[in-house]
């Protein structure tokens, strides 16, 4: 079967830094995405990482390794609008994503 | 101002009735997706579309179908709702399909009693 593992939830503190892992075990794999979503809302893109390595975007870095089926998400200088769901996602090898149940972010001040 | 709308915002509905989720986009995507979302599980993909004219099941197909009529709207009809559709349900698009970045909708509420 097709599985994609984050932590339910996590804390931490305004300013801080925060790493949310992904593990993930699909037939296949054309890429990794993260997304964010505030409560309530949708779902908005943050990442996409194909190849092996760290992809910097601002405040967010997306890491991925395609042999250890692992991936994280960076969050740098954290602020209070970063609380939020962070949702890992494969695409498999029929270009349909396959969802983790998301990381529920808290941020404290 | 482009992007994707999706209506009802919330909708009550009896068991046994017939539901249609709306959804139309205006960024003239070629992919359109629906999925279900419930407490503690992932995104589970329903129904997509590659370009009008086609579609094909995902994940979670049973109860509900879909049609592509046009390029812009992609509805999702539950022919005889049932509780286990209690969910919420997003309506996504892309410009095409496979690993390009998917713009959702704000979601529908849909409580099945």
């Amino acid at each position: 079967g097709q599985n994609i593992d984050q932590p339910t939830e996590m804390t931490a503190t305004e300013g801080a830094i925060v790493q949310i892992n992904c593990t993930y075990q699909t037939s296949g794999f054309n890429g990794l995405f993260w997304y964010q979503q505030h409560a309530g809302e949708a779902p908005t893109f943050l990442s996409y990482n194909v190849l092996d390595g760290l992809e910097e975007k601002g405040r967010f870095s997306s890491f991925l390794s395609r042999s250890k089926g692992y991936s994280y998400l960076l969050l740098k200088e954290l602020q209070m609008k970063d609380s939020a769901s962070y949702l890992c996602a494969v695409l498999d090898s029929n270009y349909q994503l396959i969802w983790g149940a998301g990381t529920k972010l808290i941020i404290k001040p | 101002i482009a992007g994707i709308t999706q209506a009802p915002t919330s909708q009550i509905l009896a068991a046994g009735r017939r539901m249609t989720l709306r959804c139309t986009q205006d960024m003239r995507h070629n992919a359109m997706y629906w999925y279900r979302q419930d407490l503690g599980l992932g995104l589970r993909l329903i129904h997509y579309s590659n370009t009008a004219g086609t579609t094909g099941k995902g994940e979670v197909p049973d109860g509900y179908s879909v049609s592509r009529a046009n390029t812009d709207d992609f509805p999702l009809t539950l022919a005889s709702a049932v509780p286990s559709q209690t969910s919420v349900y997003f309506c996504a698009s892309s410009s095409e399909g496979g690993g390009n970045e998917q713009f959702f909708g704000p979601g529908t509420r849909l409580t099945v009693l």
